[in-house]
Parts: structure tokens; sequence; C-alpha cells
């Protein structure tokens, strides 16, 4: 399994854009990115999944350069109610078992 | 829709003392079901996976095991609980191919 590095921690403000970059290496051909968000207490929650370029929908934006061996989420104008854990996962969503390896994620904070 | 349902949602148990937690999904055939535990301010761990009815893959040896005796049950369990056992246990369940996890609401065990 492709093995990702994300900053520990972001802070942000209200309405501004935050970029989270996750390094991947040695992703493998089969492998798609995806992103979690988790809440404190809670599960984390489907976020965005992309394989190259640019995926986009409502709630953010993946962007994937041609070498795949970084990813970016986007958040568009953050709320207090974006605070939250952000992970990225690399890995094989057809492969047997379809298992993810979570790493210890992007802790956001966003102020007023 | 697909939903799962996991419980309890908290639980405190003394060293030594057994332990049975149960997650359910319903919706979906054949999901592929996957445990996870998250010690406080940590990532998450995949515990075991199942791709069917009986068949389970540990991820890391430990002091807990899984069961899946029907197609969208899977039960965690452990005979004698230790200090190093708490943490928050989550259930998540993916469809054969493709796209995301989706998780349970988390138990969170408290071994005293």
């Amino acid at each position: 399994l492709a093995k990702t590095t994300q900053p520990v921690s972001m802070d942000s403000y209200e309405g501004q854009e935050v970029n989270i970059t996750c390094s991947h290496n040695n992703i493998a051909t089969n492998d798609y990115i995806t992103w979690y968000q988790q809440f404190p207490s809670q599960g984390p929650r489907f976020i965005i999944q992309g394989y190259k370029t640019k995926v986009t929908n409502e709630v953010a934006s993946l962007f994937i350069p041609a070498d795949r061996k970084s990813s970016t989420l986007s958040l568009p104008r953050v709320s207090l109610s974006d605070t939250a854990v952000y992970y990225c996962l690399v890995g094989d969503p057809w492969a047997a078992g379809n298992k993810l390896t979570f790493g210890g994620g992007t802790r956001v904070l966003v102020k007023p | 829709s697909q939903t799962i349902h996991q419980w309890p949602a908290t639980l405190v148990q003394p060293v030594g003392s057994p332990l049975s937690l149960e997650c359910t999904v319903e919706g979906t055939s054949n999901p592929n079901l996957y445990w996870y535990r998250q010690a406080a301010g940590r990532g998450l761990q995949l515990l075991f996976y199942s791709v069917g009815i009986g068949q389970i893959s540990s991820e890391v040896p430990q002091n807990l095991s899984a069961s899946r005796p029907q197609d969208r049950q899977f039960i965690l369990s452990s005979k004698k609980l230790l200090l190093s056992d708490s943490g928050f246990y989550l259930c998540a369940w993916s469809v054969r191919v493709g796209g995301g996890y989706t998780f349970g609401s988390g138990t969170r065990l408290t071994v005293v």
C-alpha cells in the first residue's frame, strides 16, 4: 500500500480557501486517491476521490498532477464547522478487500 | 439507502472482562466489512476486514478477534480485555468495487 505524507496541522480563518497537500511518491498504477474528513468522536466521512487531473464535487476539489506523486485537497471558503481532521489515502478500490490504511491526518483548525 | 449500525456507543469494561461489539449493514449485499481502532489523538488502525461470510483477515496480532456470521453482520470480540484495548472502535463497509468507505458512529471503549 502506498504510504502518504501530509502536514500534521493547519490553521485557517473563516471564508478562506484551505489547501492540504498529500505526498504519495510510490503510488501504484491502479491506486486512487481518497480524502476523508473526521470530526471528534465520529467516524470518518468520505469527501472526494480521484485518479488524475481534477475532480470537483459540492464539498471540495482534488488536484492531482500528471506524475500523481502528490495531490491537493482544496476546501473553498471554509467555515468553523470545517474544523476537523482530514485524511489522505491511496489504494486500489478494486483490489480484493479494498482495504485502506489511514495515516495521521491533517488537523485543520478554522478560526473566526 | 444503505445504513450502518454500530453499538453500543460507549462502553466501560474492567480488565479481564469479555467484549462483543456488533456492526450491521442494511441496504446492500455482500459488502466488504472492516473494523478500525483509533487511540486518543491518533489515526485509524485497521484491525480486521472481511470480504464474505466467515472470511476474516487480521491486520495486526492482538487480543481481539472478529467474526462474520452473516453477510451484513460483523462482530469484534475479546475473551479478556487489556487496558491497551481502550480506544474508539469503528466499523465500516465498502462496495465490492470502487468507491469509498462508509463508517459507523463508533464505540468508545474504556477499559478500567
